[in-house]
């Protein structure tokens, strides 16, 4: 166990749908951030928070919509998705935002938009 | 240009055999180099983190940077069906870089 939990672990939505990802880390950490795994692709970072406020956001469409009401928690609300978007979203916390400080992933959820 | 070139194989090896991962890059500005690994169903982990050129070893696993050829390796000695897992490459620079990550190769240890 990483210390950092998500949940749900798989999840299938019609385009229409409205749903949340959520993120929970037990580590300590002041950064969390969410990044975008597609099959055969590099990890795409999504976003970074930093004691609570969003730092960064790259070019993700407003169909994605991040929330950090803490720094134990970090969510991706999601609505009217793409199927191009089915993909595994993985958070991951680390200490601080340095560029040479590990990131801690958690399991990830499998997002299925049919 | 890709950042970050990995090829994604697959890779298949016997146990037993010795594994070379490769990536190259192309920013020079890149001076903090790690390999993740993941397993299948789960989150990739650290481990391997090396700074500037130079070789790093850690048991069976050996890290390697070529600063001058843009060109990073991890070497996996004794192979095990436990190592079967994909391999990502991941680096970063002073002045505000974000890490970035190759595609991940994927390994396969057949007993």
């Amino acid at each position: 166990e990483t210390g950092v939990t998500q949940t749900p672990r798989h999840l299938v939505m019609g385009m229409t749908n409205k749903k949340s990802l959520k993120c929970e880390q037990h580590l300590g950490h002041n950064a969390m951030y969410w990044y975008k795994q597609s099959a055969k692709k590099p990890l795409e970072l999504m976003f970074v928070y930093s004691l609570e406020e969003r730092v960064e956001n790259n070019s993700v469409p407003s169909r994605f919509s991040p929330e950090c009401p803490n720094s134990s928690h970090l969510f991706l609300h999601l609505h009217t998705l793409q199927p191009e978007d089915s993909a595994l979203y993985l958070c991951a916390s680390s200490q601080d935002r340095g560029v040479n400080t590990e990131a801690f992933f958690g399991q990830g959820t499998r997002l299925t938009v049919v | 240009q890709k950042e970050v070139e990995q090829d994604p194989g697959p890779l298949s090896v016997p146990e037993g055999a010795i594994v070379s991962l490769n990536c190259t890059y192309s920013n020079s500005a890149f001076q903090y180099f790690m390999w993740y690994r993941q397993y299948s169903r789960k989150g990739p982990e650290l481990l391997m983190y090396t700074y500037s050129s130079g070789n790093k070893e850690d048991g069976r696993f050996t890290a390697q940077v070529d600063k001058s050829s843009k060109y990073i390796s991890l070497f996996i000695r004794d192979s095990q069906p436990s190592d079967s897992a994909t391999y990502l490459c991941a680096m970063s620079g002073k002045g505000g870089f974000k890490t970035i990550f190759g595609a991940g190769t994927r390994l396969f240890v057949k007993a």
